[in-house]
C-alpha cells in the first residue's frame, strides 16, 4: 500500500515563500504529484515530479528525492488566491493515493 | 473547467436508500476514476474504468457498484446508504489508463439524514 505524510496546515503572508513537505511509503514508485483544492472545488493537478530534482512551474516549484521518499511543493510570492488545499499523491497499481492534505491560509 | 461533468451537484437522502451520481468525462477521455472525499478519510480512490472495463479497485464498499458505458460516460451506484457515507464524490478523468494527471469534475455533494 501507500502512505503519505503531509503537515496540516500552514499559514503565511501575501509575497512570502512557503515549503509543503511530503513525506511516502509505497510500492511500485511511479513518481510524485501535486494537486490544489480550493474550498468546495474540484482538485486541479499542479506538478508532476518522475525523476529526482527540481520541476518549475512560474511561482510554484515541486522537488523529489526518491532515496529520501521525499518531496515538497514550494510557492513563492504567494498571493491571496493561493489560499487553498494542497495534496501530494502517488501512483501505484494503476491507484493514485493522496496524502491527507496541506491547507494554506495566506494573510494580507 | 476540467471538461469533466457530473451530475446532480447536490444530493440529499435518507439511510438505506439508494443513489446513482453520474459523470461525463473530458472529450477524448478513456479513462474514468471515482473518489470519495470525506473530513476524516481524506479523498480516497474507489474505483477505474478504462474504454469500458474495471482497471482498478480502491477501498470501494460492496454496497457500492459502479459501470462505464459505451459512450464512456460512467455512474455510481451507492446503495443501503448510512449515515457515513455522506461525502464529496469526485469524478476525475485522463486519456490514458495510468496517470498522475487526472482532471476532476466538481463533483457531487451526498448528503445521507
Amino acid at each position: 500500500g501507500q502512505s503519505l505524510e503531509q503537515p496540516s496546515e500552514v499559514t503565511a503572508v501575501e509575497g512570502a515563500i512557503v515549503q509543503i513537505n511530503c513525506t511516502y511509503q509505497t510500492s511500485g514508485f511511479y513518481g510524485l504529484s501535486w494537486y490544489q483544492q480550493h474550498d468546495g472545488g474540484a482538485p486541479t493537478f499542479l506538478s508532476y515530479n518522475g525523476l529526482d530534482g527540481l520541476e518549475e512551474t512560474g511561482r510554484f516549484s515541486s522537488f523529489l528525492s526518491r532515496s529520501d521518499s521525499y518531496g515538497y511543493l514550494l510557492l513563492q510570492e504567494l498571493q491571496m488566491k493561493d489560499s487553498a488545499s494542497y495534496f501530494c499523491a502517488v501512483m501505484g497499481d494503476y491507484k493514485l493515493s493522496f496524502g491527507a492534505g496541506t491547507t494554506v491560509t495566506v494573510r494580507a | 473547467d476540467s471538461g469533466v461533468t457530473q451530475t446532480p451537484k447536490h444530493l440529499i437522502t435518507a439511510t438505506g436508500q439508494r443513489v446513482t451520481l453520474r459523470c461525463s468525462p473530458r472529450s477524448g477521455d478513456l479513462s474514468v476514476y471515482w473518489y470519495q472525499q470525506s473530513l476524516d478519510q481524506g479523498l480516497q480512490f474507489l474505483i477505474q474504468y478504462y474504454n469500458g472495463e474495471e482497471r482498478a479497485k480502491g477501498n470501494i464498499l460492496e454496497r457500492f457498484s459502479a459501470q462505464q458505458f459505451p459512450d464512456l460516460h460512467s455512474e455510481l451506484n451507492l446503495s443501503s446508504l448510512e449515515l457515513g457515507d455522506s461525502a464529496l464524490y469526485f469524478c476525475a478523468s485522463s486519456v490514458v489508463e495510468r496517470t498522475y494527471e487526472q482532471y476532476f469534475g466538481p463533483g457531487t455533494r451526498l448528503t445521507v439524514t
